[in-house]
């Protein structure tokens, strides 16, 4: 199935402070989900991405996958300490179960 | 919005204990879930596709007698580990696909069961 490199793996931030996370696919991704999981928490979905070029906002997080569908990113403006946990992009396969990237791990300090 | 309820949320048990996880769709039914599992700080591993009525999918490395899946209705999977030992201890998550969902929708994710075996 699809797979996706995810980095960094870990970023810690002073409140305020933007937070960008990145999702490269060395081959053409059909989709791309992201997640956020707090700390002992399951995942939550945030959002999908499927069209090339495709830039979705919800309130501070800006989410953009690139125009060959390789790459995606999320982008937090000026992080809140409720920012904190880890976030995961994954895609799905045939079977519609999810391949998810390794996640980077948001510490947002006050 | 569609819900997933995992049970128990947490299990305490000794070594060679078989323990059962149910992941239940309360209100929309699931011909399709899938069974992840997460080490510390580790992303979600799927283990296996369950399919209603069917032999459920495994991922490679993950073994079928180990981790016993039924999914003998359309809102209820459960994931038994046999004969548990310490290296089971581990966060698994469920999450089901409703049916007649268009392709790329998001799954909706149980709240995890956290299994620590002694």
């Amino acid at each position: 199935g699809q797979q996706v490199m995810q980095i960094p793996q870990y970023q810690h931030v002073q409140e305020g402070e933007d937070f960008t996370t990145y999702c490269n696919s060395s081959t053409t991704l059909s989709n791309i989900q992201w997640y956020k999981q707090r700390p002992g928490g399951h995942p939550v979905f945030l959002i999908q991405l499927v069209k090339s070029g495709e830039v979705k906002k919800q309130k501070r997080l800006t989410f953009q996958f690139g125009e060959a569908k390789k790459n995606s990113s999320l982008h937090i403006t000026a992080t809140q300490t409720t920012d904190v946990g880890t976030y995961f992009c994954a895609v799905s396969n045939s079977g519609y179960a999810l391949n998810f990237g390794k996640g980077t791990s948001l510490l947002v300090t006050p | 919005g569609a819900v997933v309820s995992q049970h128990p949320s947490r299990v305490i048990c000794k070594s060679g204990t078989s323990v059962k996880i149910e992941c239940r769709s309360l209100d929309f039914q699931a011909t399709t879930m899938f069974w992840y599992r997460q080490f510390p700080k580790k992303s979600l591993m799927l283990m296996a596709t369950s399919n209603e009525g069917s032999k459920a999918t495994y991922e490679q490395g993950v073994e079928k007698d180990k981790f016993l899946i039924n999914h003998a209705s359309l809102t209820l999977s459960t994931l038994t580990v046999t004969s548990a030992h310490p290296e089971d201890s581990s966060f698994y998550i469920c999450s089901a696909r409703s049916n007649g969902t268009r392709k790329n929708q998001p799954q909706h994710f149980g709240d995890g069961t956290r299994l620590s075996i002694l």
